[in-house]
């Protein structure tokens, strides 16, 4: 099992939609949690990351960490046919107090936007 | 400014040939980082530099792959008797320090071995 899971979609919405994405982990270790986005043929850049449980807004986008229950969400409000890409969560561990930059990724959830 | 950069864009090779993969990144970030991705997957941590020393190489597959950062800046990813399995785009990113949260992309370079 990995040790982290997301579902690969792929996910196809009408532009306004609220797209909810999601994803599951195993190791407790991980305290930090990112979102990246990946459109075709680029490297992924980051959306937004939030450190340990709770919220966090930015514009139209909120992410959400519920560690209880190791499963973190994006949620973008008013989804654009610009939003269209490949959404890939990311996580890494805690050691000796900093941060630690190996990143684990979910497998990316394949999102299309209708206009 | 200018992202990171990473050279060739593409690669062809031949199994059992060596390659080399060029990671330029952002200007003053100290830490730089190797992934690879394989078609449908997300990117797969293989080895991160802080300066010129490797501080975590544990994702690397095997004793084939290799990589350097000597003047703690550019750094090359290298790869003896290719294997067909090794075909992915490897990804490089930067960050400020290894504390930075935000890594930075560059394109990546699609390998494939025939």
């Amino acid at each position: 099992q990995k040790e982290v899971e997301q579902d690969p979609g792929p996910l196809s919405v009408p532009e306004g939609a609220i797209v909810s994405l999601n994803c599951t982990y195993s190791n407790s270790a991980f305290q930090y949690f990112m979102w990246y986005r990946q459109y075709s043929r680029k490297g992924p850049e980051l959306l937004m990351y939030t450190y340990s449980s709770g919220n966090k807004e930015d514009g139209r986008f909120t992410a959400q960490v519920d560690k209880s229950s190791k499963y973190i969400s994006l949620f973008i409000r008013d989804s654009q046919p610009s939003d269209s890409a490949t959404y890939l969560c990311a996580m890494s561990g805690n050691a000796g107090g900093t941060s630690y930059g190996k990143l684990t990724f979910g497998q990316g959830t394949i999102l299309t936007v209708h206009p | 400014g200018a992202g990171v950069s990473q050279t060739p864009s593409n690669k062809v090779t031949e199994k059992g040939k060596y390659v080399e993969l060029r990671c330029d990144p952002i200007s003053g970030h100290t830490a730089l980082y190797w992934y690879r991705q394989s078609l449908g997957q997300g990117p797969e941590f293989l080895i991160y530099f802080q300066g010129t020393g490797a501080a975590d190489d544990s994702g690397l597959p095997n004793d084939r792959f290799f990589a350097v950062r000597p003047e703690g800046s550019v750094s090359t990813l290298k790869i003896q008797r290719t294997e067909r399995g090794d075909s992915a785009v490897y990804l490089c990113a930067s960050s400020l320090t290894s504390d930075s949260h935000e890594q930075f992309f560059g394109p990546g370079t699609r390998l494939t071995v025939l």
